[in-house]
């Protein structure tokens, strides 16, 4: 059964460096998504994905974020100078439509910024 | 905006017994709704999900929900729980015309020999 993968599946990073989650999404899915959950707390949306541009953000989503899909593959979220308050576990989703598609997650990337 | 609430961060059942998920939304449209479940050290998987079709609907691992909008609740149940059943249980909806997921807290499910 197809799956989305994502890598790595840890991170440790330095506070103020920049980190890449990798994802790659099922094939046929043409919309892509990352979500957040900080320990403790819900899974929160960040950002949506379809047709090589962002089609919705949440106000977590700054200029500190950015999104690419730099091949016919892989899905990436781009942290540019990370903070303390990243650290969390970063989904990753895909689905063939919106609203009542299903959207399969991946098994999430944990990130630690010290 | 769209809320999700969960009543019950942890619920705790005997192997066999009633398993019972709560769930409500605020939204003044009925919104597609799902739930998804966590293992641990994996990802959230779909249990099944609400589309305006039958407000009861039948998901994977005897699991079912039903939509009820007088009560804005699309509460999990599952008749007789089994040991694979622990893990956390996610609420959530998609507003019609979107594709934004709002999770709930989630509620993790122990379940006792």
């Amino acid at each position: 059964e197809p799956e989305v993968t994502q890598t790595p599946s840890h991170q440790v990073t330095q506070m103020g460096q920049e980190v890449i989650l990798r994802c790659v999404p099922i094939s046929n899915h043409l919309y892509f998504y990352w979500y957040r959950q900080i320990l403790g707390q819900k899974v929160e949306f960040l950002v949506s994905f379809y047709n090589n541009e962002i089609s919705e953000k949440s106000e977590i989503f700054d200029d500190q974020f950015s999104v690419e899909r730099p091949d016919g593959s892989n899905f990436t979220l781009k942290i540019r100078s990370t903070k303390l308050e990243d650290s969390a576990m970063y989904f990753c989703a895909s689905s063939q439509g919106r609203g009542q598609e299903t959207q399969y997650f991946g098994p999430g990337t944990r990130l630690l910024v010290l | 905006a769209q809320s999700v609430t969960q009543l019950g961060s942890h619920v705790s059942v005997s192997e066999g017994a009633l398993v019972l998920l709560r769930c409500n939304y605020s939204s003044s449209v009925p919104p597609y709704l799902f739930w998804y479940v966590q293992y641990p050290n994996q990802g959230l998987q779909l249990l099944l999900k609400y589309t305006s079709a039958a407000t009861l609907v039948k998901g994977i691992n005897g699991f079912e929900a039903e939509f009820k909008k007088s009560e804005t609740s699309f509460h999990l149940t599952k008749p007789s729980a089994h040991m694979s059943d622990a893990a956390e249980y996610f609420c959530a909806v998609s507003d019609r015309g979107y594709s934004t997921l709002t999770f709930g807290k989630g509620t993790m499910l122990l379940v006792s020999p």
